[in-house]
């Protein structure tokens, strides 16, 4: 089975633009995971979709969203971006329908706003 | 919101010690999780341990959960220079469905 795609590696953007970012989940899993990794705070959630729905949320500004497709490719989107948005963005998949929260991940976007 | 505190924060050794890594919380868990990140690349599983007790092994890694599901350990014997990485646990937030993180043991094992 093919892993967790992510696209694009990397992206450098200026402060106040904003920028999508996309996910292909393994074939099969429906619930797909988005992180955000700093050297400072480590990795934090940021939300979760299931079916097309978001299920779950971590605390981040309405700036940061996400949205999910029927098969099951995700994307987040993260508008008027900050310099403090400057991170490694990790998505995860999983088969969290089963009870499992075992996380696949993809090799992250590094996103760098100057 | 439950943390998971993770010590040593950095560890840097030569090929052939053996080392313990520790991920601890006031908080029961049902199941807790360790993954290893390499510089680059996102995190990959290696082990989810679910019975208070439990003792598993992987290869030359040792995972434990505590006896009373609160706390893990990693026991790697005889480092290799291929063991460097990120190590993080993470467990289910109590009463949700987030996954929370470690801040991770950044380990370098010299050859």
């Amino acid at each position: 089975k093919a892993g967790v795609t992510q696209t694009p590696r990397y992206l450098i953007k200026t402060r106040g633009q904003q920028v999508t970012l996309s996910c292909s989940p393994i074939s099969g899993h429906r619930s797909v995971s988005w992180y955000q990794q700093t050297p400072g705070q480590g990795l934090q959630f940021l939300f979760e979709y299931f079916s097309e729905t978001q299920r779950n949320k971590g605390n981040f500004p309405g700036r940061f969203s996400g949205r999910q497709f029927s098969n099951s490719r995700s994307e987040m989107n993260v508008s008027t971006l900050e310099l403090g948005d400057s991170a490694l963005y990790l998505c995860a998949s999983s088969l969290a329908e089963t009870g499992s929260y075992e996380q696949y991940f993809g090799p992250g976007t590094r996103l760098t706003v100057t | 919101t439950q943390l998971l505190e993770q010590s040593p924060q950095f560890l840097s050794i030569q090929e052939g010690e053996n080392l313990t890594v520790y991920c601890n919380s006031s908080s029961v868990f049902s199941s807790l999780q360790w993954y290893r990140q390499e510089p680059g690349e996102g995190p990959v599983l290696l082990v989810t341990v679910v019975t208070g007790g439990e003792v598993k092994k992987l290869k030359r890694l040792t995972f434990q959960f505590g006896d009373a599901r609160k706390d893990s350990s990693l026991h790697i014997t005889a480092a290799q220079p291929g063991d460097t990485g990120l190590y993080l646990c993470a467990a289910l937030q109590g009463g949700s469905e987030k996954l929370v993180f470690g801040k991770g043991t950044k380990l370098t094992v010299n050859p």
